[in-house]
């Protein structure tokens, strides 16, 4: 069964740094997703990405973050100078109709 | 702007009873739909169960049930049967039928079974 892939499963960084967190959704899909979840929080949207553009973003999606789909497969969210607020679980989902399919995430520990 | 409530933050049921998680929305939308996804240690998120809000049948899959009340914007889950297995964070949540929005999650219900 198709699957989204996220990777690194676990990234370190240190404050100030800039970060790559790479997805590969599943490869019908058109829409694809971030969240995060700090821990111990409930999952945030930060963003969806429809036809090569972003089609809504919520106000933690400042102007640190962004996001890209390089070529057809993969779909990458990128921090600019993380923060140590930034440290969470980053989740990537697809969707086509409605239900959104999840990543396995990637830890993100800004030091 | 949509929100969701999970009322009980964390429940605990002994194997192969029954327990039922609560969800409350608020929305003015007539027509989306609403989820609930399971969070095992692993972190993972995966799927438990999806309803339309335009169907007035409860969604079934295996041994996990809603009881979708529309005008009381109510959506709870039940899983009969409890398994080890079921240990994990439950999410409800929201998503307006305009494919592409986002999902507006609950806080969550850990939820424990005991053997």
């Amino acid at each position: 069964e198709p699957e989204v892939t996220q990777t690194p499963s676990h990234q370190v960084t240190q404050m100030g740094q800039e970060v790559i967190l790479r997805c590969v959704p599943i490869s019908n899909h058109l829409y694809f997703y971030w969240y995060r979840q700090i821990l111990g929080q409930k999952v945030e949207f930060l963003v969806s990405f429809y036809n090569n553009e972003i089609s809504e973003k919520s106000e933690i999606f400042d102007d640190q973050f962004s996001v890209e789909r390089p070529d057809g497969s993969n779909f990458t969210l990128k921090i600019r100078s993380t923060k140590l607020e930034d440290s969470a679980m980053y989740f990537c989902a697809s969707s086509t109709r409605g239900t959104q399919y999840f990543g396995p995430g990637t830890r993100l520990t800004v030091l | 702007a949509q929100t969701v409530t999970q009322s009980q933050p964390e429940m605990s049921v002994q194997e192969a009873e029954t327990v039922t998680l609560s969800c409350t929305y608020d929305t003015s939308e007539n027509n989306y739909y609403l989820f609930w996804y399971k969070q095992p240690p692993s972190r993972q998120m995966i799927l438990v169960i999806r309803q339309e809000a335009y169907k007035q049948q409860n969604a079934t899959e295996n041994r996990f049930s809603v009881n979708f009340q529309k005008a009381a914007k109510s959506f709870s889950l039940k899983i009969s049967d409890s398994q080890l297995g079921d240990t994990a964070m439950y999410f409800c949540a929201f998503m307006k039928v305009d494919y592409g929005q986002n999902f507006v999650f609950g806080p969550g219900t850990r939820l424990s079974v005991l053997p």
